[in-house]
């Protein structure tokens, strides 16, 4: 089992660009999350699914939008990337039930 | 609002001794849970323990002990026997059941071990 993957592992973009970071697991997990990474701020909850066909904000959701595109895939998209959006960005996914969360590696995220 | 503090940016500890990291946390829900998660330099998140806020006992994964006091609601996480390879960000986390999917997490300590 690859866990939870990721990609891209790194990014650069240019302000007003977008992008969709792709996520996937192949635990057969219901419930799917996305945070952000900045330095000394801990992870930050930007959206979440529950289940395969629901997301819901999480702490930090303006400027994201995200996909449930089958119970495997999560996505996150930026629609037009900003400097305050240069981060890590972890994906993990969570079996309905168990309380352990499963994260993938990051994906580091420039914006210039 | 819920919320998770760590009120410890960074800690140096002595190997071999026993390390406590702050955890508190604000919620009105009853049925929550508490975990800790640990990320060493390599970036991955590692699981590292889970208390329940009902369960009676305080939870323990070897050299890993969460105190939980929920009165104060504080779920310090104790490090029994530091090594080396404990020097890592330690991170706090809580889930509540009223939304049962969403877990946020606290800013996070540094835990350095000297030899």
């Amino acid at each position: 089992n690859a866990g939870v993957t990721q990609t891209p592992k790194f990014q650069v973009l240019k302000t007003g660009q977008s992008m969709t970071l792709q996520c996937a697991q192949d635990m057969n997990h219901n419930s799917m999350y996305w945070y952000r990474q900045d330095p000394g701020m801990g992870l930050r909850l930007i959206y979440y699914s529950a289940s395969e066909g629901t997301t819901d904000k999480g702490e930090v959701p303006n400027g994201y939008n995200v996909s449930r595109l089958n119970k495997r895939e999560f996505s996150l998209r930026l629609e037009s990337a900003a400097p305050s959006q240069t981060s890590v960005y972890f994906c993990a996914s969570r079996e309905q039930g168990s309380y352990e969360q499963y994260f993938g590696p990051g994906t580091r995220l420039t914006v210039t | 609002a819920q919320k998770i503090t760590q009120t410890q940016p960074g800690m140096f500890v002595q190997e071999k001794e026993a390390v406590t990291l702050d955890c508190t946390y604000d919620t009105s829900d009853q049925s929550y849970g508490l975990f800790w998660y640990k990320q060493p330099s390599s970036g991955e998140m590692i699981f590292l323990i889970y208390q329940g806020s009902y369960d009676e006992q305080n939870a323990t994964e070897g050299r890993y002990s969460l105190n939980f006091q929920k009165a104060r609601k504080s779920a310090n996480l104790v490090i029994s026997a530091s090594q080396l390879g404990d020097s890592a960000m330690y991170f706090c986390a809580m889930r509540w059941y009223s939304s049962a999917s969403k877990i946020i997490f606290g800013s996070g300590t540094r835990l350095s071990i000297r030899p």
